[in-house]
């Protein structure tokens, strides 16, 4: 199983909402990122985990709140978002440590009424 | 100055034409990848190279160390190679694995 998996696909969230985004591997990786993309521009780092712990916070507004789980699921939390948080949310997967290559998962398009 | 930066920005093609993308950096880095995004979609690893010329199908990736120069290149171009192309490079030293991205090359193949 080469694969990143990310529900739901699409997410429409009034902003006193709370709801979560969830993202799933199975290929034995021990990092997991979170990535914000908004339309036409690169993808923006959010957080890192290794090995379970959060390891890079991006400066990420604490309306954000991520959470690992375990070594396969990746979690992020949305409660009381703005508008400018409608973005494309992105997981990836990688062996831990320093060079390894990334598996993306499909996204999550998030829009915040 | 962003310290990827990419060229061209858009890329219109005929289906079959060879088409190269350039990637330049101003950074020491450890491995530098190409990614591909299609319309509205998630995105997908094409190549990790950090050094000499990688080739899978008819992509061929390409990168110069001294140069700070990494180039992609497709050949006999499919209106399905249709994409945004992103060139990202992760910094030298440091343990993790962070990525710092281009602004991409929206490529579109005309059949």
């Amino acid at each position: 199983d080469t694969e990143v998996t990310q529900t739901p696909k699409h997410l429409v969230m009034g902003m006193t909402n709370k709801k979560s985004l969830k993202c799933e591997q199975h290929m034995g990786h021990r990092a997991m990122y979170w990535y914000k993309q908004k339309a036409k521009k690169p993808p923006e780092l959010m957080f890192v985990y290794s090995y379970e712990k959060l390891s890079i916070n991006e400066s990420v507004p604490s309306r954000f709140s991520p959470e690992c789980p375990n070594s396969s699921l990746l979690n992020l939390h949305l409660h009381a978002l703005q508008p400018e948080d409608s973005a494309l949310y992105l997981c990836a997967s990688s062996q831990a440590g320093s060079i390894n290559e990334q598996f993306f998962g499909p996204g999550t398009r998030l829009t915040v009424l | 100055k962003n310290e990827v930066e990419q060229s061209p920005q858009n890329l219109t093609a005929q289906e079959g034409e060879f088409i190269t993308i350039n990637c330049s950096y101003s950074v020491g880095i450890s491995a530098l990848h190409w990614l591909q995004q299609h319309p509205g979609g998630g995105i997908v690893s094409l190549f990790m190279l950090s050094s000499g010329k990688k080739k899978h199908g008819r992509l061929i990736a390409t990168i110069n160390i001294q140069e700070k120069h990494s180039s992609l290149h497709i050949t006999a171009s499919h209106p399905r190679d249709s994409a945004v192309y992103i060139c990202a490079v992760r910094k030298g030293g440091g343990a993790t694995n962070k990525l710092i991205f281009g602004t991409g090359t929206l490529l579109a193949v005309q059949p």
